[in-house]
């Protein structure tokens, strides 16, 4: 089965600290997805791939980059972490379009944000 | 924006009952719609995925599609305390490209 590797489960940084999330999947999927998870506020968007340096902004993209170097490989980057980004991270991939195929998520990392 | 939207819960049932899970979302030219289930501390994994009006069954869980009436439900028949999670409805983006997500039911079903 695929299998979608995100580096940490937990991570406590500092406000105004860079961050970097890293995820990796190992079926060569061409679509791959960032969300974050809150209480109350379920799953949501934040930056999407569908291809090798080819980004897309989902719903909540402000505060965040991402960067596809390579197919399998997608980083979430916090360029100056702040408390409001305290969340659950999921990174997500698809095979093809995620209108029509299965998602598969990572494990999480759930960032604090002191 | 797309919106899709559940009733949080708890859906509280007993053991063996049917569990009705439900959706609406606000974009008519939506065409994919998923059911998603996250336990406690676990990733979102897909469990069912419907693309036309009408009925779609596998095993004991049914979706349910009404484009008609931008509603898609999700029943869970002879419910199991295994079954306790959130269920989680998504719903593709204008682009074809990404899903948006709702923000889930919690189903909690007692022995």
């Amino acid at each position: 089965d695929v299998k979608v590797t995100q580096s940490s489960r937990y991570l406590v940084k500092r406000t105004g600290e860079k961050v970097f999330l890293e995820c990796v999947q190992d079926m060569d999927h061409e679509n791959m997805f960032w969300y974050r998870q809150d209480p109350g506020l379920g799953l949501r968007l934040i930056y999407f791939s569908y291809d090798v340096k080819m980004k897309e902004k989902g719903d909540i993209p402000e505060g965040y980059s991402v960067s596809r170097e390579k197919k399998e490989r997608f980083s979430l980057i916090l360029e100056s972490a702040s408390t409001n980004q305290t969340s659950m991270y999921l990174c997500a991939s698809s095979l093809f379009s995620a209108s029509n195929e299965k998602l598969f998520f990572g494990s999480g990392t759930q960032l604090s944000v002191l | 924006q797309k919106e899709v939207e559940q009733n949080s819960g708890p859906l509280s049932v007993p053991e063996g009952a049917i569990a009705s899970l439900n959706c609406t979302y606000s974009d008519r030219g939506s065409q994919s719609f998923f059911w998603y289930r996250q336990y406690s501390g676990k990733s979102p994994e897909l469990i069912m995925f419907i693309y036309s009006n009408g009925d779609k069954e596998d095993g004991r869980f049914t979706a349910q599609l009404n484009k008609a009436s931008q509603y898609v439900s999700l029943l869970i028949r002879d419910s199991q305390p295994s079954d306790s999670a959130t269920y989680l409805c998504a719903v593709n983006n204008q682009a074809g490209t990404a899903l948006i997500f709702g923000k889930g039911t919690t189903l909690s079903v007692s022995s």
